[in-house]
């Protein structure tokens, strides 16, 4: 069964660098997603991205995110100056259909640790 | 803004006692609405959903859920619960105006099963 991929599981990082976090959604979908939960807390929306562009982006998205789908295969989250409060899982997801008639395929996340 | 509330954040039940997860929304109109399961060291997997018609809503894995309007629950069932059901589950509500799949989770519900 297709899946969504991503790496790294978790990534430990000093406050101030840069982390960049890769995803490889299901190979025919065409609406990618970021979000992120920081522990104890609610899985929260970041951004959504279709035909090579941000779709929608939450307040949490700020200009220290950005994302990019740099080939055909790989979506990629950066941040680029990484702060304490960034210590989160960060889920991508995928669809092949746009909006809510389209079910997301979650992958297994990405633990990010800011030290 | 819409916003889900779980109350349970953790439950225990012995395999093959029934289950019931609490789920509450709040939101002008009918929103769609969405019940998620995660096992541990995987990804956000979909057990089932409510756009429209019929209130009472199948799932896979033998879940289902309510849509109660004046109640404004969805809550989800399942009659008999299995070891390999114990997982955190998160009801999650969508706005039907939105383009993007930018749903809001609730704080999610720990499910351990005894033996």
């Amino acid at each position: 069964e297709p899946e969504v991929t991503q790496t790294p599981s978790h990534q430990v990082t000093q406050m101030g660098q840069e982390v960049i976090l890769r995803c490889v959604p299901i190979s025919n979908h065409l609406y990618f997603y970021w979000y992120r939960q920081i522990l104890g807390q609610k899985v929260e929306f970041l951004v959504s991205f279709y035909n090579n562009e941000i779709s929608e982006k939450s307040e949490i998205f700020d200009d220290q995110f950005s994302v990019e789908r740099p080939d055909g295969s790989n979506f990629t989250l950066k941040i680029r100056s990484t702060k304490l409060e960034d210590s989160a899982m960060y889920f991508c997801a995928s669809s092949g259909r746009r909006g809510y008639s389209g079910e997301l395929f979650f992958g297994e996340g990405s633990r990010l640790t800011v030290l | 803004a819409q916003s889900v509330t779980q109350p349970d954040i953790h439950i225990t039940v012995s395999e093959g006692a029934s289950l019931e997860l609490r789920c509450n929304y709040s939101y002008g109109a009918t929103p769609y609405l969405f019940w998620y399961v995660q096992s541990p060291g995987q990804g956000l997997q979909l057990l089932l959903k409510y756009f429209s018609g019929d209130t009472l809503v199948q799932g896979i894995k033998g879940f289902e859920a309510e849509f109660k309007r004046s109640q404004s629950s969805f809550n989800l069932r399942k009659p008999s619960v299995h070891w390999s059901d114990a997982a955190e589950y998160f009801c999650a509500v969508g706005v039907p105006t939105g383009t993007a799949s930018k749903l809001t989770f609730g704080t999610g519900t720990r499910l351990q099963v005894t033996l």
